[in-house]
């Protein structure tokens, strides 16, 4: 009964890889987002979807591309990977435009990128 | 635009002994404002949140906050605290019409026996 759920949860790999990771909602949420967390813990909003559709795009380097196939997925390709990419990875959801707007996080990708 | 400040990057207190994890913003516009809680190797899971009306919030495991328009704050307090509650707090701030939510660099509550 998970309500978001990342695969994989760990990801180690070498610099000039593709890779992907998959975020998977059951909660009906309509809005599904991608952030980035470094290794001082701060965390940094990259791309959010709202009905399959990109509403944010932050200033993220064309190499990350967002791909939502519905509603209740939103996964998150990387290519060319590069030592800086290393991170934890979290995705998270939320009902959209409603005053009780609060995001409901996955455990998180662990990406190690050598 | 918003921000969100957390004053303190770590705060250590003995267990039992009450706490308060700091939190200032900015924003032109009114907010919603936000704690979350992530353990160890977790994602981050929502603690509170204040919308409107009271100014004190109550939320899970005991912790509460109170929002003061006029301090731009919203501190976290326990008046008791427990070994679980070693985590890293995150405070976040989203100003009404605005789509992104904004976090803090986060605070590490260290609970010592």
């Amino acid at each position: 009964d998970t309500a978001v759920s990342q695969t994989p949860k760990y990801l180690v790999t070498q610099m000039g890889n593709d890779k992907s990771i998959k975020c998977e909602q059951n909660l009906g949420h309509d809005t599904m987002y991608w952030y980035k967390q470094d290794s001082k813990k701060f965390l940094k909003i990259m791309f959010s979807y709202n009905n399959k559709e990109l509403i944010i795009n932050e200033t993220v380097p064309n190499r990350f591309s967002p791909k939502s196939p519905d509603k209740a997925h939103l996964n998150l390709h990387i290519n060319s990977l590069e030592l800086g990419d290393s991170a934890v990875y979290f995705c998270a959801s939320s009902r959209a435009e409603t005053a009780h707007y609060e995001q409901y996080f996955g455990p998180g990708t662990r990406l190690t990128v050598t | 635009a918003q921000s969100v400040t957390q004053l303190d990057s770590q705060v250590p207190v003995f267990e039992e002994a009450p706490v308060e994890l700091r939190c200032n913003y900015s924003s032109s516009v009114s907010v919603y404002l936000f704690w979350y809680v992530q353990y160890p190797n977790q994602g981050l899971q929502l603690l509170l949140k204040y919308l409107s009306g009271s100014t004190l919030v109550k939320g899970i495991n005991g912790f509460e906050a109170e929002f003061n328009k006029s301090q731009t704050s919203f501190h976290l307090r326990k008046p008791s605290v427990h070994i679980s509650d070693t985590a890293e707090y995150f405070c976040a701030v989203r100003s009404r019409g605005y789509q992104k939510v904004t976090f803090g660099i986060g605070t590490k509550l260290q609970v010592i026996p």
